[in-house]
């Protein structure tokens, strides 16, 4: 088991563009988080899925912001005409339920310019 | 919501022992964890709390308190590889399944 991965590592795109960012949880984990985090903060919680089912959203992602686990396995978080203010580091986090320990990938930072 | 505080910056001596503070105020309390952070690498799970008193890992322990809103990270015998940021995450019922997070204190463990 090689853990959380997330690609790409990093992004750079220009204001106004799309991204998508992909997230591989741990086999067999059912529940899988989307963070973000920007410098000196500790990572704000965006969405919830438990396998397929996108259960919880926070205020902060906004209609620019959408995020989907088609099969229950992989997750894409996509957005929407970034802007400057999107500018941070996109953590994936994935739990089996069993145990509340959240294991975190190592991040996608994304720079909008 | 809540209110989660931890001191920003701390700087110990290699060898040393260092205690990272965290209070938090939430209604729905249902445990706490405590990350370590490297520059631009993920969190890593050290420990998690759910029940008050002491919780030995090695040279890392937490302690809970519930009745006071606090928890402590106490870190022996120091290494250099030690220095990171520490991040105090608290699990509240009433926000679902989500960790919230302080905003890490900054630990530099010097020679």
């Amino acid at each position: 088991d090689t853990g959380v991965s997330q690609n790409p590592r990093h992004k750079i795109t220009k204001r106004g563009q799309n991204v998508t960012f992909r997230c591989d949880p741990i086999s067999e984990h059912n529940r899988l988080y989307w963070y973000r985090q920007t410098l000196g903060q500790g990572p704000e919680f965006l969405t919830y899925f438990q396998n397929e089912a996108q259960l919880e959203k926070s205020r902060l992602l906004s209609d620019r912001f959408s995020a989907e686990r088609p099969k229950g396995s992989f997750s894409t978080l996509e957005i929407q005409r970034t802007e400057q203010g999107d500018s941070a580091m996109y953590l994936c986090a994935s739990t089996d339920g069993s145990t509340d320990t959240q294991y975190f990938g190592p991040g996608t930072r994304l720079t909008v310019l | 919501g809540q209110n989660i505080d931890q001191p920003t910056e701390m700087t110990a001596t290699e060898g040393a022992i260092v205690q990272i503070n965290c209070t938090y105020q939430t209604s729905g309390f249902n445990g706490l964890f405590w990350y370590q952070q490297h520059a631009g690498e993920a969190p890593t799970f050290l420990s998690y709390n759910v029940l008050d008193g002491l919780e030995e890992k090695g040279r890392f322990s937490s302690f809970l308190s519930r009745s006071k809103g606090y928890s402590y990270l106490l870190l022996k015998e120091l290494q250099m590889k030690d220095s990171a940021s520490y991040l105090c995450a608290v699990y509240d019922s009433n926000s679902g399944y989500a960790l919230n997070f302080g905003k890490g204190t900054s630990l530099l463990v010097t020679p």
